[in-house]
């Protein structure tokens, strides 16, 4: 059956760097594009990040552009998020999540990770 | 980047039914997809498309979409549907992107 487990996640100091992971297992990983999205502490879902199935291609929300940059590994398949300068702000649980895209209009996440928590704080 | 908005909270007494609406401008090019989180777990796809539920899903939600605004319907709520439920679309303003609703706060009394 299809898994998605992260890990990466843990607590860091304001301006550091962290990098989480995304394992995948029970498809063809290198068949689909991946996504990254988080939740604030309370809050609600943020997209952050996508690569496409072959990594050509990344598109990252402003609030993380020139500080995340996500990327893959198929041969290990296996999803990263490289998050540099980590600001208080970007505290949340992050979750990877797997795209299907069904042109010409139907797009949606059938499967999702468990999550790992990032705490910023000094 | 667009915006999909939703109503913060709803309720509705058990075996009732309830529609969860979401507005924005990417959903007249997209269907939105719907999402049930409960606390402290990972969101679950509910409804996709033009009105599809993943294996597992029970019937009584369904969606429906006309213009800018897309709905989910639980007809017959029940205790364990209570959570918070998000839709999603690409997002139109720039290709390639995703948005995530405001959420709404399903509260079965």
């Amino acid at each position: 059956q299809v898994q998605l487990v992260e890990s990466g996640g843990g607590v860091v100091q304001p301006g550091r760097s962290l990098r989480l992971s995304c394992a995948a297992s029970g498809f063809t990983f290198n068949n689909y594009a991946m996504h990254w999205v988080r939740q604030a502490p309370g809050k609600g879902l943020e997209w952050v990040a996508l690569i496409w199935n072959d990594g050509s291609n990344k598109y990252h929300v402003d609030s993380v552009k020139g500080r995340f940059t996500i990327s893959r590994e198929n041969s290990k398949n296996t999803l990263y998020l490289q998050m540099d300068n980590l600001r208080v702000d970007d505290t949340a649980v992050y979750y990877c999540a797997r795209e299907q895209l069904v042109p010409p209009q139907t797009y949606y996440f059938d499967y999702w990770g468990q999550g790992t928590l990032v705490t910023v704080s000094s | 980047s667009s915006e999909l908005t939703q109503d913060p909270s709803v309720s509705v007494v058990l075996g009732q039914t309830v529609r969860i609406t979401c507005q924005g401008d990417s959903l007249r090019s997209y269907y939105a997809s719907w999402y049930q989180q409960k606390p402290g777990q990972a969101p679950v796809l509910v409804i996709y498309g033009q009105n599809n539920r993943p294996s597992g899903i029970p019937d009584r939600f369904s969606g429906s979409s006309s213009g800018n605004t897309a709905s989910l319907t639980i007809t017959g709520a029940q205790a364990e549907d209570e959570g918070a439920y998000y839709c999603n679309s690409r997002d139109i303003s720039r290709d390639r992107l995703s948005v995530f609703g405001t959420g709404t706060k399903v509260t079965v009394l």
